[in-house]
């Protein structure tokens, strides 16, 4: 089956910089890599989501990259502000995304005031 | 305004007593997953459903058994808890077709 792989496992950065989280999978076949983001206490919502055949997609400040050939997807944030702290995962799937969806072990971010 | 909800949202039990957790959405969804969170493991998927009588395993579906006879239930059954499903359980689900999971506001079991 699918085996996503996270990393770092936590990191801090200084608000206003960037941070970038990484993962890897394994199935080829898998086509849709979302991101979600937990804060503290809450439910996973997600925050950014990208297709096999697009390389890039971005939202203000955050963006997702693909390489399918490498088989790893990367989250980047930048100008990081006190709300970004979170863990966020990733995730793979082969079909629409819903069906079976293989989690990361999840990053915790903490953004240094 | 669209909802998933779980119940209980904490449960303390003991070894063996069978307990089940429900998850109900007003959404219409098709889909719907268990998910247990656990630290350094992420999420992991339990089971999940397609639509009315579908279901399938996920990556770890033992000890565990669920049941979809409405769209909109999907209970997640323990016949005989053990202390390693003590966990963070949360139920999601996601309109066919789409690919956003929304997820419940989660159910911190603990089984001792």
């Amino acid at each position: 089956g699918e085996n996503v792989e996270q990393h770092p496992s936590t990191l801090s950065v200084q608000e206003g910089d960037s941070a970038v989280i990484k993962c890897t999978y394994s199935d080829s076949a898998s086509n849709y890599f979302p991101w979600y983001k937990q804060e503290l206490g809450k439910r996973p919502q997600l925050i950014i989501d990208i297709r096999s055949n697009v390389g890039e997609k971005k939202d203000q400040r955050i963006a997702v990259t693909l390489n399918k050939t490498a088989k790893h997807f990367s989250l980047h944030i930048t100008e990081t502000q006190p709300e970004d702290s979170a863990v966020y995962f990733c995730a793979a799937s082969k079909g629409f995304g819903n069906e079976k969806l293989t989690f990361g072990t999840g990053t915790r971010l903490t953004i240094i005031p | 305004e669209a909802q998933v909800t779980q119940n209980p949202r904490y449960l303390i039990t003991v070894t063996g007593k069978k307990l089940t957790v429900t998850c109900s959405q007003n959404m219409n969804h098709e889909y719907m997953s268990w998910y247990r969170q656990d630290p350094g493991l992420g999420l992991r998927q339990i089971y999940y459903s397609m639509n009315v009588e579908v279901t399938d395993k996920g990556d770890v579906p033992e000890g565990y058994k669920v049941s979809r006879k409405e769209k909109r239930n999907f209970p997640l059954i323990l016949e005989s808890p053990s202390p390693n499903q003590t966990s963070l359980y949360f139920c999601a689900t996601s309109r066919a077709g789409a690919y956003e999971q929304y997820f419940g506001p989660g159910t911190r079991l603990t089984v001792t």
